[in-house]
């Protein structure tokens, strides 16, 4: 079966340019987890959607980060008037998520560089 | 994902032999522990996982060692293999909520 699909897998913007990355869960999978990877970094949380429930949002850095995920299934990380620091790459994972705790499963992720 | 560190740390084991890695991880009121295997331009690659009702769990080739009175969890590969090689993650989280991530070792194997 199909594993998360990102995309694009590579961005290079303008600072101050507006990114969308988008995400494909696996199908059925409930939650949705977006994370970033700074180079040198460990994993750092940002949004998770589960559900009908209102997403976690407690890791988003700024408010220039927002996310959405329409349908319960596809989402959109979006990222406003880019920074060189937000150069990254963003990684989507999804989950199972019912009949007690389940793996995350992580896509390749999106590599942004912002000139 | 790639993970490059100057400061990753860094483990180099002989072919065939066994390596273990340690974690200590920050929260004790997580309840779900996980190991993931990233190999440079890739995500993150669910290895094992095990519940905090636990304290060991095995897998194929790999073993998972979860030590709750001193926070630490550890992953003991077996005949390890030039494939193994790569930057491996613990992660916990509070059930199916957010996942905290430790900074990663690299694991090298010598041919």
């Amino acid at each position: 079966g199909a594993g998360v699909s990102q995309s694009p897998s590579n961005k290079v913007t303008e600072k101050g340019k507006d990114v969308e990355l988008r995400c494909d869960p696996i199908s059925g999978h409930t939650a949705l987890y977006w994370y970033r990877q700074s180079l040198g970094q460990g994993l750092e949380f940002l949004i998770y959607f589960q559900g009908n429930s209102a997403p976690d949002k407690s890791g988003l850095p700024s408010d220039r980060f927002s996310a959405e995920r329409t349908g319960g299934s596809v989402s959109t990380l979006t990222i406003q008037r880019t920074q060189q620091e937000d150069s990254a790459v963003y990684l989507c994972a999804s989950s199972l998520a019912s009949g007690g705790v389940q793996p995350q499963h992580f896509g390749d992720g999106t590599r942004l560089s912002i000139l | 994902g790639e993970s490059v560190g100057l400061h990753l740390p860094t483990l180099s084991v002989q072919e065939g032999d066994n390596s273990i890695i340690n974690c200590a991880y920050s929260n004790s009121a997580s309840d779900y522990f996980i190991w993931y295997k990233q190999e440079s331009g890739k995500g993150p690659q669910f290895i094992i996982d095990i519940r905090s009702n636990m304290d060991k769990r095995q897998g194929q080739r790999v073993t998972v060692l979860l030590n709750k009175t001193v926070k630490h969890l550890s992953l003991q590969i077996a005949a390890t293999q030039p494939g193994d090689s790569a930057v491996y993650f613990c992660a916990e989280s509070f059930g199916n909520e957010k996942l905290t991530f430790g900074t990663g070792t690299r694991l090298t194997i010598i041919p």
